[in-house]
């Protein structure tokens, strides 16, 4: 089945900088690819997504990157805000349903 | 619309005790996730349903997990009995388009005593 890697876990930018965060996918099959934030204490919510037939995507200060080759597809944050403090979930899909999740990304904006 | 709904907002039980948690998915969607989250674990998917028959039910730990969908407005997911490794917060998600984004519920917090 498919797994999702994503790194780092922990990542603490300063207001007004820029945040990366990569994962890596095992299923070659997989074209649908979610992006969810989720602050403390609440659901996760999505906020950007890209499909295989697509190599970015951008909405605002975000853009979704995707490297079909390699299997790497990767969430940056321009201009960072105290807002965007939370953990970031990337995920996989091959178009069966079933989204798989990585482990999560807890981003610290600092002041 | 008022989206996914979930009850309870918290549940707080004894080993040993049954725990139903309920899900009302949107409207039209016909895809119907529960996933349970933990710190070490993160999100994973114990089993969903499309047209309310469940179609992945591996994730679901074992016996003592049980999920229905007895219609397209309501599912229920068991606890039977409950152990304290349960304690942990359940999502219900859910889906309209094949391999689209899904919208959460707020999730049960459950923790077993």
């Amino acid at each position: 089945g498919e797994n999702v890697e994503q790194h780092p876990s922990t990542l603490s930018v300063q207001e007004g900088d820029s945040a990366v965060i990569k994962c890596t996918y095992s299923d070659s099959a997989s074209n649908y690819f979610p992006w969810y934030k989720q602050e403390l204490g609440k659901r996760p919510q999505l906020i950007i997504d890209i499909r295989s037939n697509v190599g970015e995507k951008k909405d605002q200060r975000i853009a979704v990157t995707l490297n079909k080759t390699a299997k790497h597809f990767s969430l940056h944050i321009t201009e960072t805000q105290p807002e965007d403090s939370a953990v970031y979930f990337c995920a996989a899909s091959r178009g069966d349903d079933k989204i798989i999740f990585g482990k999560g990304t807890r981003l610290h904006i600092l002041p | 619309d008022a989206g996914v709904i979930q009850s309870p907002r918290h549940e707080v039980t004894e080993m040993g005790q049954e725990v139903t948690l309920r899900c009302k998915p949107i409207s039209g969607h016909d895809y119907l996730f529960w996933y349970r989250q933990t710190m070490m674990r993160g999100l994973e998917l114990l089993i969903y349903f499309n047209n309310n028959v469940p179609i992945d039910d591996s994730g679901m730990p074992e016996d003592r997990f049980s999920a229905k969908m007895p219609n397209a407005s309501f599912s229920t997911l068991k606890i039977q009995p409950s152990e304290p490794r349960d304690s942990a917060v359940y999502f219900c998600a859910s889906s309209f388009l094949q391999g689209g984004g899904y919208t959460f519920g707020s999730g049960t917090r459950l923790t077993v005593v």
